[in-house]
C-alpha cells in the first residue's frame, strides 16, 4: 500500500519566519495531496490541497508544492503567527485506492 | 468542521462492553471516512463507507469492529467487547463525491476503555 513520509516530527520557528514541511509517498499513481491542521482537542482541518496536474498553489500565507517525478510534497508557512501553532498533516490519495493515507504529523511551534 | 458532528465526544466504556459512535456529515454528502488516532501518532484508515454501503474496510479489524451509513440518520462505527487498546480518539469526515475530492473532519469520539 500507500507509504507516507512526513518530516519534520516537530518544528520550531520564530514568528515571521517560514515554515516548511515535506511528504513523500510511494505509490506513482497517487494523484490528490492534502494538507490539514489539527489544534489539540480538535479534528484536523483542511487548509490546503493540490492535483497532480499542478505543481504549485498558494492561499494567502499558505503554499503547497508537488515533485510528481521525486514523488514528494510541500507545505510552506510564510509570515508565522502563534495561532499557527498546531499538528500538520500531509495526506495522499489514489485513484487506485479509495483511502486517504496520512504521514505521522509535524508539531509546529511558531514562538513569540 | 463544524458541518461534520460526530457524538458523543468523550465516551467511558469498561472492557467488554459496546461502544456506539456516530457521525452525521455534512449536509448533501453522501460518502464518510472513518479514521483511527492513536495519542501522539497519524491518522489510521479505518472504513470507507456510501449511504448503505462499505466501499473499502481494508482497515477495520477483522473482528469485534463494523460500520454502517444507512440511508436514513448517521453513520455508525460499532465495537463490540472494547478492550484497552481500542482506547482512541475515532474520527469521521465526509464527502461529496467519492474518494479523492475534499473530506472534512468532526471534532472526533474519544474513547476510553477502562
Amino acid at each position: 500500500g500507500e507509504n507516507v513520509e512526513q518530516h519534520p516530527s516537530t518544528l520550531s520557528v520564530q514568528e515571521g519566519d517560514s515554515a516548511v514541511i515535506k511528504c513523500t509517498y510511494s505509490d506513482s499513481a497517487s494523484n490528490y495531496f492534502p494538507w490539514y491542521k489539527q489544534e489539540l482537542g480538535k479534528g484536523p482541518q483542511l487548509i490546503i490541497d493540490i492535483r497532480s496536474n499542478v505543481g504549485e498553489k498558494k492561499d494567502q500565507r499558505i503554499a503547497v508544492t508537488l515533485n510528481k517525478t521525486a514523488k514528494h510534497f510541500s507545505l510552506h508557512i510564510t509570515e508565522t503567527q502563534p495561532e499557527d501553532s498546531a499538528v500538520y498533516f500531509c495526506a495522499v490519495g489514489s485513484n487506485s485506492g479509495y483511502a486517504l493515507n496520512f504521514g505521522k504529523g509535524t508539531s509546529l511551534l511558531v514562538t513569540p | 468542521n463544524a458541518g461534520v458532528m460526530q457524538n458523543p465526544r468523550h465516551l467511558v466504556r469498561r472492557r467488554g462492553q459496546e461502544a456506539r459512535l456516530r457521525c452525521s456529515p455534512m449536509k448533501g454528502h453522501s460518502h464518510v471516512y472513518w479514521y483511527r488516532q492513536l495519542p501522539e501518532e497519524g491518522l489510521k484508515f479505518m472504513v470507507y463507507l456510501q449511504k448503505e454501503n462499505i466501499i473499502d474496510e481494508s482497515g477495520m479489524p477483522k473482528e469485534r469492529f463494523s460500520a454502517e451509513f444507512p440511508k436514513e440518520g448517521p453513520s455508525i462505527l460499532r465495537i463490540q467487547q472494547v478492550v484497552r487498546g481500542d482506547s482512541a480518539a475515532y474520527f469521521c469526515a465526509s464527502l461529496s463525491g467519492r474518494a479523492n475530492t475534499e473530506a472534512f473532519f468532526g471534532q472526533g469520539t474519544r474513547l476510553t476503555v477502562v
